[in-house]
């Protein structure tokens, strides 16, 4: 069956400008997740959302950045404002529980910001 | 807070040699412990986990590890190593509130 899948595959904004990421997870997985991969590290947790409500959003560096996942299903990463310092990776997960299930991740959203 | 540590950077074996890829964990409570691969302009793809029952767990392309209790540990391996094994490597643990925390990631690279 069909993965996570995130939109655009790369994104290349302005500082200062607004971003939006997509990400559309594996069917019927209740539990998704944000992460941010800078180069040379290893993936950092931003928030999880379990059905339509963000359960833990302590990974997010400032209030820059919000996401939603208003039916469920798809989510949206937003930023404002874009920093320099926002370049990165960001990669989506979906698992059908939390806790013990596999997260499952998408190809990702190379973000640049000139 | 749950952690995992990788204390390689790279590893470099020859193909057909076993490879071992290391992981340590510190964590409170029962360890949720991952491993995930991740080549070139790719995302990250499930290998194998440690939930519970055997220590040694078998997964994806003939990878398998071993949990050790005494010694915090979740070392990855492969009896032979094939030169498409090359690639980043992550061990990982289920932190409480159910995010991944990731280790920092060693770099496999298996010669012909």
């Amino acid at each position: 069956g069909a993965g996570v899948s995130q939109t655009p595959s790369n994104k290349v904004t302005e500082k200062g400008k607004y971003v939006e990421l997509r990400c559309d997870p594996i069917s019927g997985h209740t539990a998704l997740y944000w992460y941010r991969q800078s180069l040379g590290q290893g993936p950092e947790f931003l928030i999880y959302f379990q059905g339509t409500g963000a359960a833990d959003d302590s990974g997010l560096p400032n209030d820059r950045f919000f996401a939603v996942r208003p039916e469920g299903s798809v989510s949206t990463l937003k930023i404002q404002r874009t920093e320099r310092g926002d370049s990165a990776v960001y990669l989506c997960a979906s698992s059908a529980r939390p806790t013990t299930d596999t997260q499952y991740f998408g190809p990702g959203t190379r973000l640049t910001v000139l | 807070a749950q952690s995992v540590a990788q204390p390689e950077d790279q590893v470099n074996v020859a193909e057909g040699n076993p490879l071992t890829v290391k992981c340590t964990y510190s964590v409170s409570g029962n360890p949720y412990l991952f491993w995930y691969v991740q080549y070139p302009n790719r995302g990250l793809q499930f290998l194998l986990k440690y939930i519970t029952g055997d220590n040694l767990v078998k997964g994806s392309y003939g990878f398998e590890a071993e949990f050790n209790k005494s010694q915090t540990s979740f070392h990855l391996k492969k009896p032979s190593a094939l030169v498409s094994d090359s690639a980043l490597y992550f061990c990982a643990v289920r932190d409480i509130g159910n995010d991944m925390r990731f280790g920092a990631g060693t770099r496999l690279t298996v010669k012909p």
